[in-house]
């Protein structure tokens, strides 16, 4: 069973700053890691598709990156706006081709007008 | 193009009676795959259809059960519905089998009282 880890459990931050939050993953086994950002009632939404170690991914005010050695995915949000409120979640693909994805139990971020 | 569409948003059911749970995949996906967000974890996989065939499973007693139709549009059936059972059920289609990329639908609450 791999465990996927994604740290803090949930995040409190005023409109305008900036934040990250880290999904951590055993680097032994390692294909592909995906974010999610989740609003609530919403189905969850595909934000980055990670597979190479040292990627970065940007798209807007979120951008993420990707060391495989060490086992980690940060994702970065500028200058958080309360739409950015969701909840953050990482799943893993773990090599050997699984299409399996083991998700970590997500950041809850709220960002306060 | 339209999404993945679940049904129904909301179900209450009593210990011990049986469930189905509907999904409509995205247009041109043919593999559908199911997961169970209980409170406070991350989705997790119960199994995937590809071409009307159960195509993976993971950790989930036989009482959990799935058909896909010929319009690759599926179905999860669970029998003997126990109050552990209370949570979030995902749907996510995808290209193909071996797709990492996934669309998810919104989710059917499940209560088990």
């Amino acid at each position: 069973i791999l465990n996927v880890e994604q740290s803090p459990q949930s995040l409190h931050v005023q409109e305008g700053d900036s934040t990250n939050f880290t999904c951590s993953f055993p680097s032994s086994n390692f294909y592909a890691l995906h974010w999610y950002r989740w609003e609530t009632a919403k189905s969850p939404e595909a934000l980055f598709v990670m597979t190479l170690n040292g990627d970065e991914k940007k798209k807007g005010r979120i951008s993420a990156t990707l060391n495989t050695k060490e086992g980690y995915s940060y994702l970065y949000i500028k200058g958080s706006q309360p739409e950015d409120s969701a909840t953050y979640l990482c799943a893993l693909h773990a090599s050997g081709g699984s299409y399996i994805p083991t998700f970590g139990r997500g950041t809850s971020l709220i960002v306060h007008p | 193009e339209t999404g993945v569409t679940q049904s129904p948003t909301h179900l209450i059911k009593t210990r011990g009676q049986q469930v189905t749970l509907r999904c409509s995949s995205q247009s041109g996906h043919n593999t559908v795959s199911w997961y169970q967000q209980a409170l406070g974890q991350g989705p997790q996989f119960i199994f995937q259809y590809y071409r009307e065939e159960e195509n993976g499973r993971g950790n989930f007693p036989p009482r959990f059960s799935g058909l896909q139709f010929p319009n690759y549009s599926s179905e999860l059936n669970v029998n003997a519905l126990e109050l552990d059972d209370s949570a979030l059920y995902l749907c996510a289609s995808s290209l193909s089998e071996g797709a990492y990329e996934q669309y998810f639908g919104p989710g059917t609450r499940l209560t088990v009282t």
